[in-house]
């Protein structure tokens, strides 16, 4: 089962910035934050990664509480093509990346 | 990023006949992959762990003699599914995990259509 809790749903403005949200209380100490994301009918795509440190890359910036219970995803500036379901994710404690219901990203013009 | 690639994207089979699916790590190495299945505006639902060299692990409820996985070559994975049925049809995506800082990379999928 997801160990991660998500909004079921968010709306964000072409050009801003999108703030996605993840709750992880139960997160172990060795445990990385996964972002992906995934676009109708594609296989989902790797977003960002980190594990007590912020980080950033290319697509987006991930910003992890100090007690790790929690993470926001940012988008800088949405897109219409970042319309999307972002999932949050931890691995279990085999190592593997079990997929909550994520929240559907609509960029609107 | 790093590319995982799945064959075929979409199959048509017959109930009855098997079916097998093909990922591949293109530019890596993959001690582990894992084969997840998604049905119609459902999340992503792990089936089983691929280890190379070795049987596979299957999560809870997925029968391991109807879903077959062979993970003969450490860029190579397969699942096979037997005796297809209808409610196999579904959208099946492999995950493979490339090094240190454990990133895992998806493939695009494959959609299995049983009539």
């Amino acid at each position: 089962d997801a160990k991660t809790t998500q909004p079921t749903s968010m709306d964000c403005a072409e050009g801003r910035a999108a703030n996605l949200p993840c709750n992880h209380s139960t997160i172990s100490g060795n445990e990385y934050v996964y972002w992906y994301r995934q676009i109708h009918s594609q296989g989902p795509q790797y977003i960002i990664h980190g594990l007590k440190n912020n980080e950033t890359n290319e697509m987006a910036s991930l910003i992890i509480t100090e007690d790790r219970k929690s993470s926001t995803l940012i988008l800088p500036h949405a897109t219409l093509r970042d319309t999307a379901v972002y999932y949050c994710l931890n691995t279990d404690s085999w190592g593997k990346l079990q997929f909550g219901a994520g929240t559907q990203v609509v960029v609107t013009p | 990023g790093a590319v995982v690639s799945q064959h075929p994207s979409w199959v048509i089979c017959k109930s009855g006949t098997s079916v097998k699916i093909e990922c591949r790590s293109l530019d890596f190495q993959a001690t582990t992959m894992f084969w997840y299945r998604q049905f119609p505006k459902q999340s992503l639902m792990l089936m089983a762990t691929s280890n190379e060299g070795s049987k596979a692990t299957y999560e809870q409820g997925v029968e391991k003699d109807k879903f077959l996985i062979n993970h003969a070559s450490l860029t190579l994975s397969t699942l096979t599914v037997t005796s297809a049925h209808p409610e196999d049809s579904s959208f099946y995506i492999c995950s493979a995990e490339q090094g240190s800082g454990n990133t895992i990379y998806f493939g695009e999928g494959s959609w299995l259509t049983v009539v």
